[in-house]
């Protein structure tokens, strides 16, 4: 998996409580995306950062927060989660230079009760 | 504009035939046009990507075909094996360095044995 990790593989939690997924890479690569996945919808970009403290909403980024303090770590929080956040999250980081190519963490699987 | 539409959302083809998943897209910003194959538990891996610039890339039993002007590209997998039994995403990226992809709804290929 390219040098990324996420952390935890497995969470369930209940509505209304806060949620921090980790993503880490060793690959020092400058970008870093959270996506989730859910069936009929493909792949969604949430978040995604271009550099240290650099960070931009993707297309999902409702309920999301992201930050970036090292380039090796990117983390994802869901402030109150809901039901609807229920899915499959994967982190992605991005090659050096053109075409800049992604690649994909083993993911976490985010049940929401 | 920014959508990519992918067919069919599922295969079923007997070892050794040929399979085909189609993509397509409107945004003609779009430069760069992966796919990703994804196994059950595991994040996506990118399989072959193609720029527009080219009609045609093939790698092993995985070819790419192009059509700028149709806008449509498709995945052909010669001599399909059940080891390539998996979810197949195509993505498009906009012309920049952020790498953001917009996915396709995936295909789920089933072959046979």
């Amino acid at each position: 998996d390219a040098g990324i990790t996420q952390s935890p593989r497995h969470k369930v939690t209940e509505t209304g409580t806060p949620v921090t997924l980790r993503c880490h890479q060793t690959e020092n690569h400058r970008y870093m995306y959270w996506y989730r996945q859910d069936p009929g919808h493909g792949l969604r970009l949430i978040h995604y950062s271009y550099g240290v403290k650099d960070t931009d909403k993707g297309e999902v980024s409702d309920g999301y927060s992201v930050s970036r303090s090292k380039t090796e770590d990117f983390l994802l929080t869901l402030e109150s989660a809901t039901s609807s956040q229920t899915s499959v999250y994967f982190c992605a980081i991005s090659g050096r230079g053109p075409p800049y190519e992604q690649y994909f963490g083993p993911g976490t699987r985010l049940t929401v009760t | 504009q920014q959508q990519v539409k992918q067919s069919p959302q599922s295969l079923i083809v007997q070892k050794g035939g040929i399979s085909i998943i189609n993509c397509a897209y409107e945004n003609t910003a779009f430069d760069y046009f992966p796919w990703y194959q994804q196994f059950p538990g595991k994040g996506p891996a990118l399989l072959i990507a193609i720029r527009p610039d080219v009609s045609e890339k093939k790698e092993g039993r995985f070819t790419i075909s192009f059509n700028k002007s149709a806008k449509q590209f498709s995945l052909h997998i010669m001599d399909s094996q059940p080891g390539d039994s998996a979810t197949y995403f195509c993505a498009a990226r906009r012309s920049s360095n952020t790498g953001k992809l917009i996915f396709g709804q995936g295909t789920t290929l089933q072959v046979k044995p």
